[in-house]
């Protein structure tokens, strides 16, 4: 069990939008720890999205956008494309852990 | 540019221990943090531990505190990550990551798979 909870799996068609949520606790997302957000195509590693809750490093398309409030983040997906079809992860820290944590990950699979 | 190099994949006996590196290039080696993150076969990402290369300072997962130690390797600007004791859960691929909690891992190594089996 993750300590951020993200939906096992979304779905879209090409050109919708999408959201995936994290939802945490108020040790982690609740206590002010920001959410990075990780995009992992299969056998490779995972790219940095999001980072800071809501900002995109550079050559990350603004098709990619992150919230965050209280215990909650979400990631924002729009004008969907074939080449989204990935694992998306969101991270932050805990401090009852005194340590980093990942949800468990959401599949997303474009329709 | 900037790249994680991470050693090559490992297959060791249950007890046995590992020592993966993960050498930086292409930007100043001490100004940044590194992470270590792994993937078991089919699963999600697990956090391992990190190492401020500046202070040397580090923080370890709580459930690997006692196997698990990061140094490192100013002159080669290379990271190790050194587990212990192997188990065969912990059978994953292992990667390095450039950054802290703050900041996000914004570059990855290659990763290394790391296989324990009897």
């Amino acid at each position: 069990q993750s300590v951020l909870t993200q939906p096992p799996s979304v779905s879209g068609a090409p050109g919708q939008r999408v959201t995936i949520s994290c939802t945490g606790s108020s040790s982690n997302l609740g206590a002010g720890y920001d959410v990075h957000w990780y995009q992992q195509l299969p056998g490779t590693a995972p790219k940095l999205l999001i980072s800071r809750s809501t900002n995109r490093p550079s050559g990350v398309p603004d098709r990619f956008s992150g919230s965050k409030s209280g215990t909650s983040a979400s990631l924002a997906i729009t004008g969907l494309q074939a080449e989204d079809e990935a694992d998306y992860y969101c991270q932050s820290y805990d401090s009852s852990l005194s340590g980093v944590v990942f949800g468990g990950g959401t599949k997303l699979t474009v329709l | 540019q900037i790249q994680l190099v991470q050693s090559g994949g490992e297959v060791k006996k249950p007890g046995a221990s590992v020592q993966i590196s993960c050498k930086a290039s292409g930007y100043t080696f001490s100004s940044y943090d590194i992470s270590w993150v792994r993937q078991a076969p089919g699963q999600g990402l697990e956090w391992v531990g990190w190492i401020s290369v500046y202070s040397g300072k580090t923080n370890y997962a709580r459930r690997l505190q006692g196997r698990v130690t990061m140094t490192t390797d100013r002159s080669t600007d290379t990271v190790y990550m050194e587990l212990r004791t192997l188990r065969s859960d912990d059978t994953a691929v292992y990667y390095c990551g450039r950054g802290g909690y703050m900041t996000g891992y914004d570059y990855w190594g290659q990763g290394t798979l790391v296989t324990v089996s009897s």
